[in-house]
């Protein structure tokens, strides 16, 4: 089986200040690894996502992600946050073996502060 | 890029109806969609996945009567929530991907979500 926690549920932080959202997986074979965004009564639209070769993932909005397969983890970055960051995040896992169903994290709450 | 249309955004149903939600995959034709559920300040939960011409595959402990799922063509997804209770007041969000193969970037699309409060 495979799972997500996401280590942090509320990140607040300072518009223009750096943000880390801490993603660990659980999982027995290979993975497929998302980031997902959230905001109020909305749907999740895809920030980026791991699927093979270059552990360091740019995606949209200036976040990236690194995937580290020994510590399995997927930590979300951005350098700079602006108050518009303000939502919620989703770190996601699937697999062919899972047959290609996404397993969500918990969720970090991101709340950019001027 | 892709789009995912959810119908309605928001109901509000009395308690015993039934209510609709449907799910369009507007630019792309969708094989296979996900219905989740998703609980104030929590994550998403899969509920079921819905394949087009076939019977939907549910997960553990989601009753097949109650939430109908009905994949009747490949850009349409329905989720029925049938004889609502308030405890199925929650947020319905509704996904489709493309293809099947998650390797050849294929990622998955999701609508805005339905509100639904059962009174």
């Amino acid at each position: 089986a495979q799972s997500v926690t996401q280590l942090d549920s509320q990140v607040p932080v300072f518009e223009e200040a750096p943000v880390e959202l801490r993603c660990n997986y659980s999982s027995s074979v290979s993975v497929y690894l998302f980031w997902y965004v959230q905001y109020p009564n909305q749907g999740l639209q895809l920030l980026l996502k791991y699927l093979s070769g270059s552990t360091l993932v740019k995606g949209i909005n200036g976040f990236e992600a690194e995937f580290n397969k020994s510590q399995t983890s997927f930590h979300l970055r951005k350098p700079s946050v602006h108050i518009s960051d303000t939502a919620e995040y989703f770190c996601a896992v699937t697999s062919k073996a899972a047959g290609n169903k996404l397993t969500f994290g918990g969720g970090t709450r991101v709340l950019v502060k001027p | 890029g892709a789009v995912v249309s959810q119908h309605p955004s928001w109901v509000i149903c009395k308690s015993g109806t039934s209510v609709k939600i449907e799910c369009r995959s507007l630019d792309f034709q969708a094989t296979t969609m996900f219905w989740y559920r998703q609980f104030p300040k929590q994550s998403l939960m899969l509920m079921a996945t819905s394949n087009e011409g076939s019977k939907a595959t549910y997960e553990q402990g989601v009753e097949k009567d109650k939430f109908l799922i009905n994949h009747a063509s490949l850009t349409l997804s329905t989720l029925t929530v049938t004889s609502a209770h308030p405890e199925d007041s929650s947020f319905y969000i509704c996904s489709a991907r493309a293809s099947s193969g998650v390797g050849n970037n294929s990622p998955l699309h999701f609508g805005n979500g339905t509100r639904l409060t059962v009174t």
